[in-house]
């Protein structure tokens, strides 16, 4: 299996400034048909998990663009510009390039 | 506006059996993998299984096979989780996930398996 890992685990950022998140695969995460299956996933409190980024740096629907995905291989990172109050929560990075589908153990972004 | 919604949840005693529900809105369902995840008390999140649109490919982790079957009806834009042989560590929120990917996420679903 992949494994996925996270840094850091937790984050204290202050508001307007920006923050980063890194996660390191056991494995390229490259398939055969070219694409790399590293996505993010925010948390909010008391919420279900919402896809942020897929292919390591395409946002998703309705996402702000202050959220930005970068990487390749094994290395990935999920910048945020400027953190906003709305921003709280836990960031989990996730690969589907094979099965079994793995997590990172998930970070925890708080405002200081 | 895709909506899944999630039904079925409750507590079990271990051993026991559950049927998780998911009913799909808002997308051509028969046109995507769907996918169960979880998510134990204040833990992180954990693939349970994926299914193919025609059922034609299924994938568990491993802590579930032989236990948990996924399926759906395409005709009734369900996801189904069938959960036999509970045990206390399958407690945990179940999500049900348009595709591979999470695109979308269902409201979750509390089970807990205790006596």
């Amino acid at each position: 299996d992949v494994v996925m890992t996270q840094s850091p685990l937790s984050s204290p950022v202050t508001l307007g400034q920006p923050a980063s998140i890194s996660c390191r695969s056991s494995q390229s995460l490259l398939q055969s048909d070219g694409n790399t299956y590293l996505s993010w996933l925010q948390q909010r409190p008391g919420q279900p998990p919402r896809l942020l980024i897929y292919k390591i740096s395409n946002r998703f629907s309705g996402v702000p663009d202050r959220f930005s995905g970068s990487g390749a291989g094994t290395d990935f990172t999920l910048k945020i510009s400027r953190v906003e109050a709305e921003d709280v929560g836990v960031y989990y990075c996730m690969q589907v390039t094979q099965f079994p589908v793995t997590f990172g153990q998930g970070t925890k972004l708080e405002i200081k | 506006e895709v909506h899944l919604v999630q039904s079925g949840g409750g507590l079990v005693q271990p051993g026991g059996s559950l049927t998780l529900s998911c009913a799909a809105s808002g997308f051509t369902f028969s046109a995507y993998w769907m996918t169960w995840v979880r998510q134990a008390p204040g833990k992180g999140l954990e693939w349970v299984a994926n299914i193919k649109q025609d059922e034609s490919e299924k994938y568990y982790v491993d802590s579930v096979k032989g236990r948990f079957t996924i399926s759906r009806d395409n005709a009734k834009n369900s996801l189904y989780l069938q959960m036999n042989s509970l045990r206390a560590e399958d407690t945990a929120v179940y999500y049900c996930v348009r595709s591979v990917t999470a695109e979308y996420w269902g409201q979750g679903i509390l089970v807990t398996v205790s006596s």
